[in-house]
Order: structure tokens, then C-alpha cells, then sequence
């Protein structure tokens, strides 16, 4: 079965701090990661996706097969980067649902 | 352009109540999810839909949960006989495609069941 882990409940950074939030999955097969945020009062959406290989908003994310991760990063955290941080799984043996980890809350202090 | 919607926003319930959230996916979305998300955990799969057809409930937690997209548009979600424990924000999400396309999700539905 497959599963996500996020081991922070809670970070907090100052501003121009670099953060990292880690994300540890298990799956058999091939999995496609993703990073979904939720700002304040909004709704759950997309931030990076492993295959796109890009770098949304600063944050960057590699996904290491060998150890399992896909832990997001950015260098110079800003206060509007506070938000709920979800890691997610999803695969053709998963079909197209997503799995979910526990999420992080980013806190940025200025 | 509208995105996924949900109604209503908050629900509270007696235990024991049937309910019924309703979920606007994105016109021409092929996907269509729910998720079920307990105060402070992350969302779990309930259910998927391609058009119509539901090919993927295995994450209801009972046959108290049931949902449906009969005209491969607007789905329904009903819990019935509500307990406690059904106590949570219920998450639609829908995509474009039948593949792994990206999930555009709704604000939720909080429930209190009381």
C-alpha cells in the first residue's frame, strides 16, 4: 500500500531563511509526486509536480528513488510562504487518486 | 473562469441525520474525487469518478457512504445515518482528464455532526 510521510507538524523560519520540508513516501512501482499548499483561507491547490522539474514560487523539489523522497526546498523563505504544506502520491496502481501526508504548517516570522 | 465548487460550505448535523453535499466540478472535467479530511490530518480517498462511472470507492469508510455523478457532471456525496466520527471537511476535486492530470479542488464542506 502506498503511503506519504511528512515527520514536521510544524516550521517556523524567519524570513530569508532557507526551508526545507520533508517528505518520505513508500510505494511499488513508479509513483508521480506532488506538493500541494493551502494559504490562509484558501483552497488546497497544486504547487510542483516531480515531472515538471520546475521551480514554482522559489521552491524547487527533487525526487531521490533511492531514498524515497521528495522533500521541497527554498532557499529564502518569505512571509507570504506560510501556509499548510501537503506532500501527495499518486500512480497508475494507485489509479488516479491521491495519497496524502499529514502536511506541514509553515510559519514565517519577519 | 468558475472553479470547483461545493455546497453547502458548513453542515452540522444531529447523529443520526442523513446529509447530502453537492459537488460542481469544472465544466468538462472527466475526473471527479472526493476526499475526506479530519481536523488536522491531511485528505484520504473516498471516491473516483470518470464521467459516470464510479471506478474507485474502495476508500469509503462504510455503506453509509455512498455517491453518485449521474449525468457525468455534478456528483453527490451522502452520508447517511450520521455519527460523530463523520466529522470533517469533505474535499471535491476534479481534473480534466483520465490520466494523472492535475487536481483543481473546491473550498469543502465542513461537517459537525453533534
Amino acid at each position: 500500500a502506498q503511503r506519504v510521510t511528512q515527520p514536521e507538524k510544524l516550521l517556523s523560519v524567519f524570513k530569508g531563511a532557507p526551508v526545507e520540508l520533508k517528505c518520505n513516501y513508500s510505494y511499488s512501482g513508479s509513483p508521480e509526486l506532488f506538493w500541494y499548499v493551502q494559504y490562509s483561507r484558501q483552497r488546497l491547490q497544486l504547487l510542483l509536480r516531480h515531472i515538471s522539474r520546475e521551480s514554482i514560487k522559489g521552491f524547487t523539489a527533487d525526487l531521490n528513488k533511492g531514498e524515497t523522497s521528495f522533500h521541497l526546498k527554498k532557499p529564502f523563505a518569505q512571509e507570504e510562504d506560510s501556509a499548510m504544506y501537503y506532500c501527495a502520491l499518486s500512480g497508475k496502481a494507485a489509479g488516479n487518486k491521491l495519497t496524502f501526508g499529514g502536511g506541514t504548517r509553515v510559519l514565517v516570522k519577519p | 473562469g468558475a472553479g470547483v465548487s461545493q455546497s453547502p460550505r458548513y453542515k452540522v448535523a444531529k447523529r443520526g441525520q442523513d446529509v447530502a453535499l453537492r459537488c460542481d466540478p469544472i465544466s468538462g472535467h472527466v475526473s471527479l474525487f472526493w476526499y475526506q479530511q479530519a481536523l488536522g490530518q491531511g485528505p484520504e480517498f473516498l471516491t473516483y469518478f470518470q464521467n459516470e462511472a464510479q471506478l474507485d470507492k474502495s476508500g469509503l469508510p462504510s455503506d453509509r457512504f455512498f455517491a453518485e455523478r449521474p449525468e457525468g457532471s455534478v456528483s453527490t456525496l451522502k452520508i447517511q445515518r450520521t455519527q460523530q466520527e463523520d466529522s470533517a471537511v469533505y474535499l471535491c476535486a476534479s481534473s480534466f482528464d483520465r490520466g494523472q492530470g492535475e487536481q483543481y479542488f473546491g473550498p469543502g464542506t465542513r461537517l459537525t455532526v453533534t
